[in-house]
């Protein structure tokens, strides 16, 4: 079964900074998801990648298959961009693919 | 596109109460449901996928009898907590896929409080 950690927990940023989250897991991967999930519950899916990088607006995903890592950056933060960041490990070698989740990182930024 | 609503989005009943929680995928078939359950602070945990047409597969721990799944059509599945006590109280998602291979899509969750 696959570990995925992040890092850090807990994050508190000015806005306009530039922020990194980082995840890393224990066992080869079909696909690494990175997930937003607001206060409210709701789960939002920013990226799945597998290799090299993605953007989006200010979003930022890369991953590292060989160190078996991944970070989520932010550019320019903004208040609206507080909330919890999770990522996931996803393995298809079963009948369905399957996420592995990190604990999340909560994000707070401050005006 | 790609939307996924579950209903409803906050249950506080008395302990012994059965529950029904409904996934709905509105803008594609979804052949493939997912059903999560998340304590505070922790993160997301599986409880069962979900295949239309055939019964749901339960991770290790999960009790088939109390959380019933159901996934009659290709853009509804169900969850029933059977005879809910206060320790099923929890925050409960659904995801749904087009197909098993491909990205699930997230539901906005169902916070369940059982008295």
């Amino acid at each position: 079964k696959n570990e995925v950690e992040q890092s850090p927990q807990n994050l508190t940023a000015q806005e306009g900074e530039f922020i990194t989250i980082n995840c890393s897991y224990s066992v080869g991967i079909s696909a690494l998801h990175w997930l937003q999930q607001h206060p409210g519950g709701g789960i939002v899916s920013l990226f799945m990648l597998s290799s090299g990088k993605k953007k989006h607006g200010r979003l930022i995903a890369t991953i590292n298959i060989q160190e078996k890592h991944s970070s989520l950056h932010i550019t320019a933060s903004h208040p609206r961009d507080s909330a919890v960041y999770i990522c996931a490990a996803e393995d298809s070698s079963g009948s369905a693919r399957q996420l592995t989740f990190g604990s999340g990182t909560q994000l707070t930024v401050l005006p | 596109g790609a939307v996924v609503s579950q209903h409803p989005s906050r249950v506080i009943c008395k302990s012994g109460t059965s529950v029904k929680i409904e996934c709905r995928s509105l803008d594609f078939q979804a052949t493939t449901m997912f059903w999560y359950r998340q304590f505070p602070k922790q993160s997301l945990m599986l409880m069962a996928t979900s295949n239309e047409g055939s019964k749901a597969t339960y991770e290790q721990g999960v009790e088939k009898d109390k959380f019933l799944i159901n996934h009659a059509s290709l853009t509804l599945s169900t969850l029933t907590v059977t005879s809910a006590h206060p320790e099923d109280s929890s925050f409960y998602i659904c995801s749904a896929a087009r197909q098993r291979n491909q990205p699930q899509h997230f539901g906005d969750g169902t916070r369940l409080s059982i008295l």
